[in-house]
């Protein structure tokens, strides 16, 4: 069981540039969320899935596209990296697991992306 | 989600109790109360989380306050690995997608 795994670990990307952030959870859990952390700041909510088929808005959108593409992952995708994307990239997780709904969230170990 | 309000930091001594205080004033009835903590740039990690009783587990202790206004994270015996950015978040539980919004939180540094 390894929880939420993300990839890649590390990126560096150059201006314009696209990639997808990978997210993979075994938890079974319905709800997913896409998280940035600037240095010396909170966490601020990207995307988030409710379920299987559904993405909205979170807090700050803007440059990034999501796919939720089965209730195991969901991927974010940056189409033209920019200097103010890099930050550090947290997938998370919630809802139920067997017959209990678990209400806390579960971290991935993040993405540190750098766009030169 | 309700707001909550943290001071930016703190000290604790290792051994002693470390009370973390949270403000949540205009925290709605649906609404728990989380803490969650950071270390050293990794996922953030659940802690403890309550309604209205106070709460107790393994890492740590919850009060919440009657009218439920705010809320203290109590860690009885600090450690040095218990240095970390500590969340203070109030959300509905149990929604699919209820989002957490994340503060500022307390750093808290744990001294020999």
């Amino acid at each position: 069981n390894a929880g939420v795994t993300q990839t890649p670990k590390f990126q560096v990307l150059k201006t314009g540039q696209s990639m997808t952030l990978q997210c993979a959870q075994d938890m079974n859990h319905n709800s997913m969320y896409w998280y940035r952390q600037d240095p010396g700041m909170g966490l601020r909510l990207i995307y988030y899935s409710a379920s299987e088929g559904t993405t909205d808005k979170g807090e700050v959108p803007n440059g990034y596209n999501v796919s939720r593409l089965n209730k195991r992952e969901f991927s974010l995708r940056l189409e033209s990296a920019a200097p103010s994307q890099t930050s550090v990239y947290f997938c998370a997780s919630s809802g139920k697991t067997g017959g209990t709904m678990n209400t806390e969230a579960f971290f991935g170990q993040g993405t540190r992306l750098t766009v030169v | 989600d309700a707001k909550t309000t943290q001071p930016p930091s703190m000290d604790c001594a290792e051994g002693r109790a470390a009370n973390l205080p949270c403000n949540h004033s205009t925290i709605s009835g649906n609404e728990y109360v989380y803490w969650y903590r950071q270390i050293h740039s990794q996922g953030p990690q659940y802690i403890i989380h309550g309604l209205k009783n106070n709460e107790t587990n393994e890492m740590a202790s919850l009060i919440i306050t009657e009218d439920r206004k705010s809320s203290t994270l109590i860690l009885p015996h600090a450690t040095l690995r218990d240095t970390a950015v500590y969340y203070c978040i109030v959300r509905v539980a149990g929604a699919a997608g209820n989002k957490l919004t994340f503060g500022g939180g307390t750093r808290v540094l744990v001294k020999p």
